[in-house]
């Protein structure tokens, strides 16, 4: 899987739109890029997963530019609930294949 | 669809006791699951690959003999920690491998596990 960067922690306040976005420089063509939620003292829940261009589901929205070297999860409109890591990953299989979880980026929406 | 449980959720345990760790697939069969094991405020770290019917594969560094992993039916894999100390303790979460109309694995919730 290829390498990702993220920032480690964020802070927003309730009701804005935050943005995280991943970098992964060595991504590969048949690559994808999935984003997963943890919260506290649970397993991680698949949030959104795209190939390129703009993905969109009822919980978040994924941008990915041409170059595909990056990639931004957006979270319209948080709440104290989105308080949680939220990890990239990139990979050719995410279901049959072992996953290498990065640092992740630890958001924190103040009230 | 796709749930994934893990019993119990959490558990307490003297020094030197073994400690299982039950990962079910519910509503569907997975012929691999995964365990990771996770350290406050860290990462997931992937421990082993558990297939369904053969040993299961360690990840550098994890012992074999202490992490005793058994998949013995495609919805069920466990996870014994024998002779557990207090280093041992940890957050362990499993991951099965989805049908394959879903490029994604699903989680289980995780077993905090307290070595005393």
């Amino acid at each position: 899987l290829a390498k990702t960067t993220q920032p480690i922690s964020m802070d927003s306040y309730e009701g804005q739109e935050v943005n995280i976005t991943c970098s992964h420089n060595n991504i590969a063509t048949n690559d994808y890029i999935t984003w997963y939620q943890q919260f506290p003292s649970q397993g991680p829940r698949f949030i959104i997963q795209g190939y390129k261009t703009k993905v969109t589901n009822e919980v978040a929205s994924l941008f990915i530019p041409a170059d595909r070297k990056s990639s931004t999860l957006s979270l319209p409109r948080v709440s104290l609930s989105d308080t949680a890591v939220y990890y990239c990953l990139v990979g050719v299989s995410f279901g049959n294949e072992k996953l290498t979880f990065g640092t992740g980026t630890r958001l924190t929406i103040i009230p | 669809g796709a749930v994934v449980s893990q019993h119990p959720s959490r558990v307490i345990c003297k020094s030197g006791t073994s400690v299982k760790i039950e990962c079910r697939s519910l509503d569907f069969q997975a012929t691999t699951m995964f365990w990771y094991r996770q350290f406050p405020k860290k990462s997931l770290m992937l421990m082993a690959t558990s297939n369904e019917g053969s040993k299961a594969t360690y990840e550098q560094g994890v012992e074999k003999d202490k992490f005793l992993i058994n998949h013995a039916s495609l919805t069920l894999s466990t996870l014994t920690v024998t002779s557990a100390h207090p280093e041992d303790s940890s957050f362990y979460i499993c991951s099965a491998s989805a049908p394959p109309s879903y490029n994604e694995q699903f989680f289980g919730p995780g077993t905090r596990l307290t070595v005393l």
